[in-house]
């Protein structure tokens, strides 16, 4: 079975600053990973995704994530925030059949 | 891109009765699509996949005949949520899966 561990629940980070949200996965098979960001009261945006080829994949709202095979690991990078970034953003992952596998959250604060 | 349609965004219904979420994929046919209950500041969990023209696949640990789901046509799936109480109340997110996943806004229901 996949599983997903963000291990920050909160990343509070300045305006224009860089930023990184943690994700780590299990799994004993090949996975597609995901990066989904939510604002309040509202469904999940994909920002990025990894499904095979080059291991830096780039995403919108100038986010990009680097898929680290060896270290089990999916990381979300921004080299400089805004004020409008803070949001909740989940990391997911799957074997490509049905089911997407969510982490717990990363909710980032961008202050100015 | 695609976009899945979800309505009500809101709801407040009173204790014991029955309210019904409509997920619709606008410009594609979703042939699976899967229903989330999110808790306040926590991570998605799956209550079932449906799939068109067969019985939704629950989630070990959610009740199929409080949760009802339908999944009629290859562009509507309905959650009806069967004789509601306060611990009903949660934020419900629908997905459609076509190439990738697509999620609804969310419907926020709040029982009294």
């Amino acid at each position: 079975a996949q599983s997903v561990t963000q291990l920050d629940s909160q990343v509070p980070v300045f305006e224009e600053a860089p930023v990184e949200l943690r994700c780590n996965y299990s799994s004993s098979v090949s996975v597609y990973l995901f990066w989904y960001v939510q604002y309040p009261n509202q469904g999940l945006q994909l920002l990025l995704k990894y499904l095979s080829g080059s291991t830096l994949v780039k995403g919108i709202n100038g986010f990009e994530a680097e898929f680290n095979k060896s270290q089990t690991s999916f990381h979300l990078r921004k080299p400089s925030v805004h004020i409008s970034d803070t949001a909740e953003y989940f990391c997911a992952v799957n074997t490509g059949f049905q089911k997407l596998v969510f982490g717990t959250g990363t909710r980032l604060l961008v202050s100015p | 891109g695609a976009v899945v349609s979800q309505h009500p965004s809101w709801v407040i219904c009173k204790s014991g009765t029955s309210v019904k979420i409509e997920c619709r994929s606008l410009d594609f046919q979703a042939t699976t699509m899967f229903w989330y209950r999110q808790f306040p500041k926590q991570s998605l969990m799956l209550m079932a996949t449906s799939n068109e023209g067969s019985k939704a696949t629950y989630e070990q640990g959610v009740e199929k005949d409080k949760f009802l789901i339908n999944h009629a046509s290859l562009t509507l799936s309905t959650l009806t949520v069967t004789s509601a109480h306060p611990e009903d109340s949660s934020f419900y997110i629908c997905s459609a899966r076509q190439y990738g996943y697509t999620f609804g806004s969310g419907t926020r229901l709040t029982v009294v």
